[in-house]
């Protein structure tokens, strides 16, 4: 079975733009969150989206947001770039079958904000 | 703020060794606990995962749980030069059953030396 893909692999941007990331979880997967990693804050959740609703949300301004599609693949988007969003943004999907239910990651976006 | 506190290390460990990490949580509801390794560079991946209360094994690892004293760590026993990475614990602080919202540590560097 296919792991978590997420495009692109790499992005520089500068501040200001705005970018989309793109996660398609595992096959059967419905659950989809997303985290920002930072060397100063560690793993920090976004967002989780299940059946195309966000169920859970982290900390993070409004200029976060995300979807997720009938297919459950979910994109984030980050609109007014700051430098302190230069960050790996990961992507992980569960089957979301209860308390078992373990989260798998996929390879990550390197954004770079310059 | 609901926070997952480990040790920042480096820890380091000869071969053959007990590594020993740790990792208190601050939300005693949470009830679902995961340990995830990451090697530099990657993401991170599940190790093991515990709900009970007690000791759960796999291999040479071991997670241990008490959630009166809001307690979980990870042993691993013969720890081989392949096990130095990133170590990250993560609690599960959705809204119930299986909604996710993990809060991660922000992890315990382990070194294995030959």
């Amino acid at each position: 079975k296919a792991g978590v893909t997420q495009t692109p692999r790499y992005l520089i941007k500068t501040r200001g733009q705005q970018v989309t990331l793109s996660c398609s979880p595992i096959s059967g997967h419905r659950s989809v969150s997303w985290y920002q990693q930072t060397p100063g804050q560690g793993l920090q959740f976004l967002f989780e989206y299940f059946s195309e609703t966000q169920r859970n949300k982290g900390n993070f301004p409004g200029r976060f947001s995300g979807r997720q599609f009938s297919n459950s693949r979910s994109e984030m988007n980050v609109s007014t770039l700051e430098l302190g969003d230069s960050a790996l943004y990961l992507c992980a999907s569960s089957p979301d079958r209860g308390q078992s239910d373990t989260q798998y990651f996929g390879p990550g976006t390197r954004l770079t904000v310059l | 703020q609901k926070e997952v506190e480990q040790n920042s290390g480096p820890l380091s460990v000869p071969e053959g060794a007990i590594a020993s990490l740790n990792c208190t949580y601050s939300d005693r509801g949470s009830q679902s606990f995961f340990w995830y390794r990451q090697y530099s560079g990657k993401s991170p991946e599940l190790i093991m995962f515990i709900y009970s209360n007690g000791d759960k094994e796999d291999g040479r690892f071991t997670a241990q749980l008490n959630k009166a004293s809001q307690y979980v760590s990870l042993l691993i026993r013969d720890s081989q030069p392949s096990d130095s990475a990133t170590y990250l614990c993560a609690v599960n602080m959705g809204s119930g059953g299986s909604n996710y919202k993990l809060t991660f540590g922000k992890g315990t560097l382990l070194t294995v030396n030959p």
